[in-house]
């Protein structure tokens, strides 16, 4: 499996607070994503980094911001939490190039009450 | 429309049975596709990718139709560990993954 750590696994948190979720990889790939998966929904890319400072939004990005200041971490933040942001965050690890698939980590449980 | 639709199932098979899903994109350009599988409140993991002239890996068979935009998986001899969400991922360019919704298959004994 590929070395991808996400912390935490699980985080209940209010409304208005902020809160930042961290990716870890010794892969040294590329390229990083941040997605969230809700019922119905595929998952969705949330932003996705190509290199350390190099980051672009995906197609939900509102609400979220994120940052990657070394190869190996990714972290993606909540300025201030709202009750739509309850989902399960996923990140992903690619070599990038469309022929590359990505590796997830095993996900984060967020509760926004 | 969504860019990557599958039909959310559940596929209820019996073990032994042959099972297909189909995935449909609407994104012409799309450059490579892939199959995940993912088991109930875990991560998707790579089943397969799925190239043009189709690919098999033991039981399972991809299949790729650019003209009709879809692609299939075939699964042969179901297990009961075959149960889980199959997940059809589309790549439409510049690293831009995009997901279905998943389809949900339950091999019984």
């Amino acid at each position: 499996d590929a070395g991808i750590t996400q912390s935490p696994r699980h985080k209940v948190t209010e409304t208005g607070t902020p809160v930042t979720l961290r990716c870890h990889q010794t892969e040294n790939h590329r390229y990083m994503y941040w997605y969230r998966q809700d019922p119905g929904h595929g998952l969705r890319l949330i932003h996705y980094s190509y290199g350390v400072k190099d980051t672009d939004k995906g197609e939900v990005s509102d609400g979220y911001s994120v940052s990657r200041s070394k190869t190996e971490d990714f972290l993606l933040t909540l300025e201030s939490a709202t009750s739509s942001q309850t989902s399960v965050y996923f990140c992903a690890i690619s070599e990038g190039g469309s022929s590359s698939p990505l590796h997830f980590g095993n996900g984060t449980r967020l509760t926004v009450t | 429309r969504k860019e990557v639709e599958q039909d959310p199932g559940p596929f209820n098979v019996p073990e032994g049975a042959t099972v297909a899903f189909n995935c449909t994109y609407s994104n012409s350009a799309s450059q490579s596709f892939f199959w995940y599988r993912q088991d109930c409140r875990k991560e998707p993991k790579l089943l397969m990718s799925v190239y043009s002239s189709g690919n098999e890996d033991g039981r399972f068979t991809a299949q790729l139709n650019r003209a009709s935009q879809y692609i299939s998986l075939l699964i042969r001899d179901s297990k009961l560990s075959d149960s889980a969400t199959y997940l059809c991922v589309v790549n439409i360019g510049s690293n831009d993954m995009r997901f279905g919704a998943g389809t949900r298959l339950t091999v019984k004994p």
